[in-house]
């Protein structure tokens, strides 16, 4: 199993550029997530979607939208790249959001935005 | 959800027990205790997690006080791989999962 993956590794965007990142898992998880880790900082929870078809807001949502393509697949999507998204994004997974599971991580995309 | 509050930073000596604390003093009776991990930049990797009684896994182990406000994450043997960033969080669910900073725990030779 490769767990959770994410495409691409690393992006520069010029400001006012629009890029999609991509997350799948493979553990046939129901629910999927995206965060973002500013330097030195913990993770911060941009959207999640509990379920295939549902997708809502985390703590920092504004500037980016969403989308669960399937059950495997969740993808963030940048309209407008701005500096203030330089960041490492991290997609996760887990059976469900509700309480005792564990959620698994991707290796990141780290973004630059300049 | 509660946050928690953890030093900044931790010592340890390879092959010693790491005792990492995490203070929790407003959870609430259905949320459940998580700690992670960060290597590095990579993505957070979980450790073990608990509600009310203390837990053991092939990692680590997790002591919860009786009153549920603090809890600590033991470290059997520390190895040098074991230098991360340690993040304790308490949360019912993975919608409001809050990371805070974590403690950094240096495991020196």
């Amino acid at each position: 199993n490769a767990g959770v993956t994410q495409t691409p590794k690393f992006q520069v965007l010029k400001t006012g550029q629009s890029m999609t990142l991509q997350c799948a898992q493979d553990m046939n998880h129901n629910s999927m997530y995206w965060y973002r880790q500013d330097p030195g900082m913990g993770l911060r929870l941009i959207y999640y979607s509990a379920s295939e078809g549902t997708t809502d807001k985390g703590e920092v949502p504004n500037g980016y939208n969403v989308s669960r393509l399937n059950k495997r697949e969740f993808s963030l999507r940048l309209e407008s790249a701005a500096p203030s998204q330089t960041s490492v994004y991290f997609c996760a997974s887990s059976e469900e959001t509700g309480p005792g599971y564990e959620q698994y991580f991707g290796p990141g995309t780290r973004l630059t935005v300049t | 959800d509660a946050k928690t509050t953890q030093p900044p930073s931790m010592d340890c000596a390879e092959g010693r027990a790491a005792n990492l604390p995490c203070n929790h003093s407003t959870i609430s009776g259905n949320e459940y205790v998580y700690w992670y991990r960060q290597i590095h930049s990579q993505g957070p990797q979980y450790i073990i997690h608990g509600l009310k009684n203390n837990e053991t896994n092939e990692m680590a182990s997790l002591i919860i006080t009786e009153d549920r406000k603090s809890s600590t994450l033991i470290l059997p043997h520390a190895t040098l791989r074991d230098t991360a960033v340690y993040y304790c969080i308490s949360s019912y669910n993975f919608n409001k999962f809050y990371f805070g900073s974590g403690t950094k725990l240096n495991v020196k030779p």
